[in-house]
């Protein structure tokens, strides 16, 4: 079965600097791969999704991820993290069992913008 | 752009009473789906519909749940007799093809408190 594991339940970052929420994936299959953002008391926004045209996805609001097969990895970076970014993030991959009808979500990173 | 819309945003009911959450999903998708969140958890999957028939669900899913098309625009999930521990957030999400790297799109949530 498809998974994901998020390493880090809360990040903490001062704005300005780097973001990195990592997401480490396992499938026996090449993955389908997101990155969801739920900011407070909202829903779930897609940010990217790497659907394996290019390894480097770029997504909304200035974040990118980078799928790397070697390390099983699509971990999200933002060079420059804003207060707005506050959120948790919740990296999915679609499941091919039973016909990619289902999201796997990890346990979501938490990550909070110091000023 | 057009989006995924639920009601009600918040709903509280005594445990063992029937609940019926709305969702209208973007109107030219044919695969609609709902997930939860319990407080602190992760997103999980419930159920997939596709063609007026349930295509996938989850072990969550047992017999006191069930899904309805009961109109061109609207998708509900009934739950006949809530428990405690069925409150949760219940997302609801549609997608225009099952593929795997088609994007579930999600609406804003159901907040469901059980008393």
């Amino acid at each position: 079965a498809q998974s994901v594991t998020q390493l880090g339940s809360h990040v903490s970052v001062s704005e300005g600097a780097l973001v990195l929420l990592r997401c480490n994936y396992s499938s026996s299959v090449p993955p389908y791969l997101f990155w969801y953002v739920q900011y407070p008391n909202q829903g779930l926004q897609l940010l990217l999704k790497y659907t394996s045209a290019a390894t480097l996805v770029k997504g909304i609001n200035g974040f990118e991820a980078e799928f790397k097969k070697s390390e099983t990895s699509f971990h999200l970076t933002k060079p420059s993290a804003h207060m707005s970014d506050a959120a948790e993030y919740f990296c999915a991959v679609s499941d091919p069992s039973g016909g990619y009808q289902k999201v796997t979500f990890g346990t979501g990173t938490k990550l909070q913008v110091i000023p | 752009e057009p989006e995924v819309t639920q009601t009600p945003s918040h709903q509280v009911t005594q445990m063992g009473q029937e609940v019926i959450l709305r969702c209208v999903p973007i109107s030219n998708h044919l695969y609609f789906y709902w997930y939860r969140q319990i407080l602190g958890q992760k997103v999980e999957f419930l159920v997939s519909f596709y063609n007026n028939e349930i295509s996938e669900k989850s072990e969550i899913f047992d017999d006191q749940f069930s899904v309805e098309r009961p109109d061109g625009s609207n998708f509900t999930l009934k739950i006949r007799s809530t428990k405690l521990e069925d409150s949760a957030m219940y997302f609801c999400a549609s997608s225009g093809s099952r593929e795997g790297q088609e994007t579930q799109y999600f609406g804003p949530g159901t907040r469901l408190l059980v008393l």
